[in-house]
């Protein structure tokens, strides 16, 4: 089957550093990458829509300059919070697309990766 | 509106069926699918059913759509230890590409007791 990966899976930092999360596709092309959110004992929340090649489409609240996103390949896409801070600790979810997407178009998750802000 | 709501908890005990149920709010969904959530772990896909169907049934697991009241459920036959995680229910509009995003619903614990 399909397989994302994320690294790395825990990363604790000190507040105003930024940290770099990346998400691949191991074994096939993705089109789309999606980032997601998930505080303890809550839903996913979407953050941003990542096309390989184009600018990420972010969703509502979500800042763009504080969560930047890359998606130069098809493979890779990259998502970096910048001068992080306490409040943005939280396990951040990458999903992936098939180039030639099946019908029911299923999004590959990747194991998450915690990321805890002192 | 894209709200999807679920209950937050179930306990169930092994052997015995488990039905988690799963209320959405836009009828334009296409897609509607069952993932499973393990401790510290991202998402799995369990199952998934299209809009036009009532019913699909993949081994132990039954998934009903109502799309007149716009209900959804997922039941677990002879539900195991194993089974015991976060089951999250996900609607998607539109038909083609990857960038027809998903609306997760909040989640159900599920809990399984020997």
């Amino acid at each position: 089957g399909a397989v994302v990966s994320q690294h790395p899976s825990r990363v604790i930092c000190k507040s105003g550093t930024s940290v770099k999360i990346e998400c691949r596709s191991l074994d096939f092309q993705a089109t789309t990458m999606f980032w997601y959110r998930q505080f303890p004992k809550q839903s996913l929340m979407l953050m941003a829509t990542s096309n390989e090649g184009s600018k990420a489409t972010y969703e509502q609240g979500v800042e763009k300059d504080k969560f930047l996103i890359n998606h130069a390949s098809l493979t890779l896409s990259t998502l970096t919070v910048t001068s992080a801070h306490p409040e943005d600790s939280s396990f951040y979810i990458c999903s992936a697309s098939l180039v030639a997407p099946s019908s029911y178009n299923e999004q590959f998750f990747g194991p998450g990766t915690r990321l805890t802000v002192l | 509106g894209e709200d999807v709501e679920q209950s937050l908890f179930l306990s169930v005990r092994e052997g015995d069926s488990s039905v988690i149920n799963c209320t959405y709010t836009d009828s334009s969904s296409t897609y509607l699918y069952w993932y499973k959530q393990e401790p510290g772990a991202g998402l799995q896909l369990l199952t998934y059913i299209f809009s036009n169907m009532d019913m699909k049934q993949d081994q132990r697991l039954t998934v009903l759509l109502n799309k007149k009241d716009k209900h959804l459920s997922l039941r677990i036959a002879d539900t195991q230890t194993g089974d015991s995680a976060i089951y999250f229910c996900a609607e998607r509009m539109g038909l083609t590409g990857g960038g027809n995003k998903l609306t997760f619903g909040t989640g159900t614990q599920l809990k399984v007791e020997l």
